[in-house]
């Protein structure tokens, strides 16, 4: 199963944007990139997801390098609800790979 | 409101009492899957199911059964629980097509003493 690496964590502030990267260098031309987070004591919460075009939701963007093997999750504006542990996922016919995440630590 | 849930929250057992955790789903989707997340190993699939009467092993299914009689319903069995099954377990669904996103359930805590 392709793999997705990513910082163990990473710190920002309340109302910056927020920029959690993810490399996916063996990625296959049909998985789709998946953003989930978990916040403590809760199941992962999906993000958003894309497969080669940029993406927009109401939660976040997520920026797809043109060689799909890096992707970028984009919080406009941090929260202190945004603090959570953060999965890049490759999602193939089946299986959702789980990393270990990005932990972000967002400060007031 | 569109949801997973699993029952038991929170389970304490001894080794070999056989167990079930059930996982219901209201959003009429055909995979479900179940997984287990240790510390420091992230979340790792069990089993998973494509449809009614199709299951298929995932990353760690030792020690697991499962069954799809149902679309809404997915329980996972032990039925010789071990202590090295004490974890954190999450029960997902979501529609057919792979890309689609998972909505996943709030956990159940298995303690096997």
């Amino acid at each position: 199963d392709a793999k997705t690496t990513q910082p163990n964590s990473m710190e920002s502030n309340e109302e910056e944007p927020v920029h959690l990267p993810c490399n996916h260098s063996t990625i296959s031309g049909t998985d789709y990139i998946h953003w989930y987070r978990q916040l403590p004591s809760q199941g992962p919460e999906y993000v958003i997801h894309g497969l080669t075009s940029n993406v927009n939701n109401r939660m976040a963007s997520l920026a797809i390098a043109e060689d799909r093997k890096s992707s970028t999750l984009i919080l406009h504006r941090a929260t202190l609800r945004d603090a959570a542990v953060y999965y890049c996922i490759l999602q193939g016919a089946q299986k959702l790979v789980f990393g270990q995440g990005t932990r972000l630590t967002i400060n007031p | 409101e569109a949801q997973v849930t699993q029952n038991p929250r929170y389970l304490i057992t001894v080794t070999g009492k056989k167990l079930t955790v059930t996982c219901s789903q209201n959003m009429n989707h055909e995979y479900m899957s179940w997984y287990r997340q240790d510390p420091g190993l992230g979340l790792r699939q069990i089993y998973y199911s494509m449809n009614v009467e199709v299951t298929d092993k995932g990353d760690v299914p030792e020690g697991y059964k499962v069954s799809r009689k149902e679309k809404r319903n997915f329980p996972l069995i032990l039925e010789s629980p071990s202590p090295n099954q004490t974890s954190l377990y999450f029960c997902a669904s979501r529609g057919p097509l792979s890309g689609q996103a998972k909505f996943f359930g709030p956990g159940t805590r298995l303690t096997v003493l």
